[in-house]
C-alpha cells in the first residue's frame, strides 16, 4: 500500500532549537509539497518541488525555514531557530503527473 | 486577495441523511477543484475532483457540483454514515503560467466539520 511517510509524528522542542522534518514521497511521484496546518490559517503551502528542483517556496519564511530534496526518496523541512509561532502540523504530500495529491499523516510540532 | 472560502464551518446530519457541504471560490482562473476529507490526527484524503470544463462529477456516494457562474462548489454525500464524520476541505488550483501538464498549486479553504448523529 503506497503512502507518504513522515517523521517524526510528534515533536516537542524548546524555542531556539533546530527542527528537521522528513518525508518519503510515494515511489515514482515527481512532485513533493510541504504544507503547514493551523487552526487559524488552515492549510498553507510552504514549498514544492518537481523532479527534486524547488519550484515555489514563496509561502515559507526564508530566514528560518529551508526545504530540500537530497534525493528522490527524501524531502526535508528544517526550521532553525524554531519559535513558538511555528507550532503546527506540517504535512508532506506527493503527486505524480496525473495530479492527485497524497498526503502523509503529518508531523505535529510544538515549540515551547 | 482571492481565496477559497466556506459557507458553513460546521454541519450536523442524521445518519442516513444526505449531506451537502458548500464552498465559494473567487478566482475565475481556477481550472481544477478537489474535495478532501481529513479525519482527526490524519492527513487530508482525496475524495473527488472536478475540472472547470465540467459541472458535475459522481463518485461512490459522493457528487461534486461546480457552478462557475456564481463560483460555487459543493460536495454531496449520500446516505451519510458515522465514518463520514471529518473535516472537509475544498481546494482550488490555479495553474502557474507557462507551466506544464500536471503543474498546479492548490489553495485550500478553511474546512467544514461534518458530524454524523447516529
Amino acid at each position: 500500500d503506497a503512502r507518504v511517510t513522515q517523521t517524526p509524528r510528534d515533536k516537542v522542542t524548546e524555542m531556539g532549537q533546530e527542527v528537521t522534518m522528513r518525508c518519503q514521497p510515494i515511489l515514482g511521484h515527481n512532485t513533493v509539497f510541504w504544507y503547514r496546518q493551523t487552526m487559524m490559517q488552515g492549510l498553507e503551502l510552504l514549498a514544492y518541488f518537481r523532479n527534486r528542483a524547488p519550484l515555489d517556496d514563496s509561502g515559507m519564511p526564508k530566514d528560518r525555514f529551508s526545504a530540500e530534496m537530497p534525493d528522490a526518496t527524501l524531502a526535508t523541512l528544517k526550521i532553525q531557530p524554531s519559535e513558538p509561532r511555528d507550532s503546527a502540523v506540517y504535512f508532506c504530500a506527493s503527486a505524480s503527473n496525473t495530479g492527485e495529491l497524497f498526503f502523509g499523516e503529518g508531523s505535529r510540532l510544538t515549540v515551547l | 486577495g482571492e481565496s477559497v472560502g466556506l459557507h458553513l464551518p460546521t454541519l450536523s446530519v442524521q445518519e442516513g441523511d444526505n449531506s451537502i457541504i458548500n464552498c465559494a471560490y473567487s478566482n475565475s482562473a481556477s481550472d481544477y477543484f478537489i474535495w478532501y476529507k481529513q479525519e482527526s490526527g490524519k492527513g487530508p484524503q482525496f475524495i473527488i475532483d472536478i475540472r472547470s470544463n465540467m459541472d458535475k462529477r459522481q463518485g461512490q456516494r459522493v457528487t461534486v457540483l461546480l457552478n462557475k457562474t456564481v463560483k460555487h462548489l459543493s460536495l454531496q454525500i449520500a446516505a451519510t454514515q458515522p465514518g463520514d464524520s471529518a473535516v472537509y476541505f475544498c481546494a482550488e488550483n490555479i495553474r502557474p503560467p507557462h507551466s506544464g501538464a500536471g503543474s498546479y498549486q492548490l489553495t485550500f479553504g478553511k474546512g467544514t466539520k461534518l458530524s454524523v448523529i447516529p
